[in-house]
């Protein structure tokens, strides 16, 4: 079983779709989640940080869920520009960064 | 110039050839990355440096062997290398401070490497 399990997807959405990924871990211990975004044959970038309460950046949402070990981003209003792959990052512990990284989930937005 | 940079951004090398990768971090952070990223594959960890000491060797073949003089430049230096050793190779940089408050790593646009 892989550390961080992701459905690679492609999710096929249209403008103005809300659209969900979650993403599964299997090391209780991990400390920190994040999600971060690659664009084709570009460098992955933070999109936002998951915290325990959940948070909001705009259109995204994301969510933690410590006893399910899972992690959800929520999209709303997808826009044409929201098309990336979405990485589904863990750390496994504090102190060091031992980020484990999922496989992610591929977005396509069509007008 | 900010941020992350690498080069070269494309590298195609024999099985022969040596080469190194650069990479250079402005962001004033004290920890540095090697990943690998292969197609269909997860981002793979291969070296972490922190203050210019390697503090992570995740189990990488003899024939990649990183250098860090000091903390804004990283190398990874290649031999003999074989052709499933094609891939993008990302540098990451990222600020390690003390009760786990890390920050985000930030990537480079990473080399695209070939081997032939």
């Amino acid at each position: 079983r892989k550390e961080v399990e992701q459905d690679p997807g492609p999710f096929n959405v249209p403008e103005g779709a809300t659209v969900a990924f979650n993403c599964t871990y299997s090391n209780s211990a991990s400390q920190s989640f994040f999600w971060y975004r690659q664009d084709c044959r570009k460098e992955p970038k933070l999109l936002m940080s998951v915290y325990s309460s959940g948070n909001e950046d705009g259109r995204f949402t994301a969510q933690l869920n410590r006893a399910s070990q899972y992690i959800s981003l929520l999209i709303r209003d997808s826009k044409l520009s929201d098309s990336a792959t979405y990485l589904c990052v863990v750390n496994r512990m504090a102190g060091f960064q031992k980020l484990v990284f999922g496989t992610g989930t591929r977005l396509l937005v069509s007008p | 110039e900010t941020g992350v940079t690498q080069t070269p951004r494309h590298l195609v090398m024999g099985m022969t050839n040596k080469k190194s990768l650069k990479c250079e971090q402005h962001l004033g952070h004290n920890a540095m990355y090697w990943y690998k990223q292969s197609a269909k594959k997860p981002l793979e960890l291969m070296f972490v440096y922190s203050l210019e000491e390697r503090v992570e060797n995740n189990s990488v073949p003899s024939r990649f062997s990183p250098e860090c003089p000091n903390s804004s430049h990283l190398f990874l230096h290649l031999h003999t290398l074989q052709p499933e050793d094609s891939a993008l190779y990302l540098c990451a940089s990222s600020q390690v401070a003390g009760g786990g408050n890390n920050s985000p790593l930030h990537f480079g646009n990473g080399t695209r490497l070939t081997v032939t």
